[in-house]
């Protein structure tokens, strides 16, 4: 059974650049057919697909957030890792990784989540 | 604003059947076979209970079931029960190569 754990800061201050890696255990991240995904939700807000990455390195984003994010991947520590710039309040959220099978919306696995918060 | 709409709230009492819509368009919902559905619980993980528009995961009642027409998905839950209530979210792949969210919709057991 793969798991997934995220990890990073707990608060970033504003401006700054919001970074999370998420652990990958249970199964190789470099498996086929899988594309490795962040997803957040705002406080009493819904749930916002943030992008996803293969595990050759391909990335999709977002629209409204393209210009502050970056996801990479290390397969060789089987991880996955979000950098968000320019942070502001707007961006405090409880931020989730997730495994998407096919990249069809189809998130199978997701991790516990973990609450970011900015603040000056 | 979500790329996806849904009800902010539907209700219903025990053992009664109620229904969740997800509207878009023929750009994302109507244009492919790729909406899914998910149950959140608050402080959870949520959770894969629909893929492919109407395919449910392995573990995933039966009293769940889902379909499509047009730009419009839904999500029925029948026998409604304690444990059914959460947020349920839609989402689906959109022809720009991107996923969308529906805004969420609180399911309350009267």
């Amino acid at each position: 059974q793969v798991q997934l754990q995220e990890s990073g800061p707990g608060l970033v201050k504003t401006s700054q650049t919001l970074s999370l890696t998420c652990t990958v255990s249970g199964g190789a991240i470099s498996r086929g057919g899988y594309f490795w995904s962040w997803i957040r939700q705002h406080p009493g807000k819904g749930l916002e697909w943030i992008g996803y990455i293969f595990h050759s390195g391909t990335t999709y984003y977002n629209p409204s957030l393209e210009s502050r994010v970056a996801i990479s991947v290390d397969t060789s520590k089987n991880q996955f890792s979000l950098k968000l710039s320019s942070v502001t309040a707007a961006d405090t959220a409880v931020y989730y990784c997730a495994r998407d099978y096919g990249g069809n919306s189809h998130f199978d696995q997701w991790g516990p989540g973990t609450l970011v918060t900015v603040s000056s | 604003q979500s790329a996806l709409t849904q009800p902010a709230s539907v209700s219903g009492s025990p053992g009664q059947s109620i229904t969740i819509s997800c509207t878009g368009t023929s750009s994302d919902v109507g244009g492919y076979d790729y909406v899914s559905w998910y149950q959140h619980h608050p402080g959870k993980a949520p959770k894969l209970i629909i893929s492919d528009v109407s395919s449910r995961p392995s573990g995933i009642s039966n009293r769940l079931s889902a379909s499509k027409s047009g730009n419009t998905a839904s999500l029925t839950i029948s026998g409604l029960q304690a444990e059914d209530e959460a947020d349920y979210y839609c989402t689906s792949y959109t022809s720009s190569n991107t996923l969308a969210f529906g805004g969420g919709t609180k399911v309350t057991v009267l």
